[in-house]
């Protein structure tokens, strides 16, 4: 299986930060990657698909990049909607795999 | 948009069978998608159970692999999970989802808790 590891798994920010979570895939994954957000209670919501693309509905201050093993999710400019748990997955290979998560919460 | 809507028990009996429905509405299961299930045990992260396309073709998690089984009714435009011989450790917030090949999940269910305890 390929692993998924994100980093940081915690991270706490102010509105109007800038931040970066990686994700690091144990084998070559090519752009096979992509970024969810999850609030408490509610289901993942996609963010970026194949490493960079932006989903269509989604806010332009998210962006992705990479390719191979490490791939970043950059938040430009923090919004109060923003803080939640954000995961990657890879699908490039069976079975798919999720990162563990970054929470990212208010300072 | 795709809607999906998960249904089943909430509470399955130890060494029991969860049994759970995905109804699609809004499009065809039977567009160029796969429809898969992800669960998540309370307070921890996702965990991608396996996937189904409208031919019937699968593909499992391999640590589920041997008591997982997904199924598709294109009748009911609908498709159905059932995994046996569970567990606590198989309590979860079960999530389907619309699936694109190489993409992601674009849409998903807003998930159902079930709870394995005797």
């Amino acid at each position: 299986d390929i692993q998924l590891t994100q980093s940081p798994s915690f991270l706490s920010a102010s509105v109007g930060d800038r931040v970066t979570i990686t994700c690091r895939a144990s084998q070559g994954i090519s752009s096979y990657l992509a970024w969810y957000q999850q609030k408490p209670g509610k289901a993942p919501k996609l963010l970026i698909y194949a490493a960079s693309t932006l989903q269509s509905g989604v806010p332009s201050r998210f962006s992705g990049s990479g390719s191979g093993t490490e791939f970043t999710l950059t938040i430009s400019s923090l919004q109060p909607e923003d803080f939640a748990t954000y995961y990657c997955q890879q699908l490039n290979s069976y079975p798919l795999t999720f990162g563990q998560g970054t929470k990212l919460e208010i300072k | 948009q795709v809607q999906l809507q998960e249904s089943g028990p909430g509470l399955v009996k130890p060494s029991g069978t969860l049994s759970l429905t995905c109804a699609v509405s809004g499009g065809s299961i039977s567009s160029s998608n796969w429809w898969s299930w992800v669960r998540q045990p309370p307070g921890k992260g996702l965990e991608w159970i396996g996937e189904i396309y409208h031919s019937g073709s699968t593909n499992y998690n391999p640590s589920l692999k041997s008591r997982v089984t997904i199924s598709v009714d294109k009748s009911k435009n609908q498709f159905s999970l059932k995994l046996s011989s569970v567990t606590a450790a198989d309590t979860a917030v079960y999530y389907c989802a619309r699936e694109e090949k190489h993409s992601g999940s674009y849409d998903w269910g807003q998930g159902t808790l079930v709870t394995v305890s005797s």
